[in-house]
């Protein structure tokens, strides 16, 4: 069955510091891989995406993330954070071969500490 | 260009009645899904057009949902004779291409049951 797992509910980080939220996935055949973030108040929006090519692959505000087909993780990343940065992080995987679903984690809610 | 829309923004509504959410996609945009959010929860697939073909009902709960898509332009999603557990923010997103394409998503119809 296709899934997503974000296994943290929730990740503080310090202004600055660097910051990761986890992401792990199971999908028949090649991933589709999104992350999605999603400010308070506010609908959902794309960050970035890995479809095929590079594993390292960058998106909007800084962000980026590192596909990892051994270990099936696609982990979004940022060099600095920034207080602007909390919000709600959602991963999602693409099933092709079943028929264009998307499934959704249930998101990590990241709180950049200043 | 205009994003996604979704009206109402809000709406409040007794036990049994039904209602009608609606969803305008982006222009040329071939794909459009509806999403169930509940407090706290992730993203739950209700149902999938893409272009003219058979909808994927799959992710509809039960036998009261059920939704319309115009071509490739505005869909609506019912749910009748509406319960408590009815209640939550309902998001629709539309995308470009059918695969490897990202979603768009629109600010959502806070969905609230009395």
């Amino acid at each position: 069955a296709q899934s997503v797992a974000q296994p943290e509910d929730q990740v503080n980080v310090a202004e600055g510091n660097p910051l990761t939220v986890k992401c792990t996935y199971s999908v028949s055949g090649n991933p589709y891989l999104f992350w999605y973030v999603q400010y308070p108040n506010r609908g959902l929006q794309f960050l970035l995406k890995y479809i095929t090519g590079d594993n390292l692959v960058k998106g909007s505000y800084g962000f980026e993330a590192e596909f990892n087909k051994s270990q099936t993780s696609f982990h979004l990343k940022k060099p600095s954070a920034l207080v602007s940065d909390s919000a709600l992080y959602f991963c999602a995987v693409r099933d092709i071969v079943g028929g264009n679903q998307f499934y959704f984690g249930t998101g990590t809610s990241l709180t950049v500490i200043p | 260009g205009a994003g996604v829309s979704q009206s109402p923004s809000n709406k409040v509504t007794e036990k049994g009645k039904d209602v009608e959410l609606r969803c305008d996609p982006i222009s040329g945009h071939t794909a459009l899904y509806w999403y169930r959010q509940s407090l706290g929860q992730g993203l739950e697939f209700l149902i999938y057009f893409q272009g003219n073909s058979a909808p994927d009902k799959s992710g509809l709960p039960s036998d009261r949902f059920s939704a319309e898509r115009t071509g490739e332009s505005v869909s609506t999603l019912t749910i009748q004779r509406t319960q408590q557990e009815d209640s939550a923010v309902y998001l629709c997103a539309s995308s470009l291409e059918a695969s490897g394409g990202e979603q768009y998503f629109g600010p959502g119809t806070r969905l609230t049951v009395t």
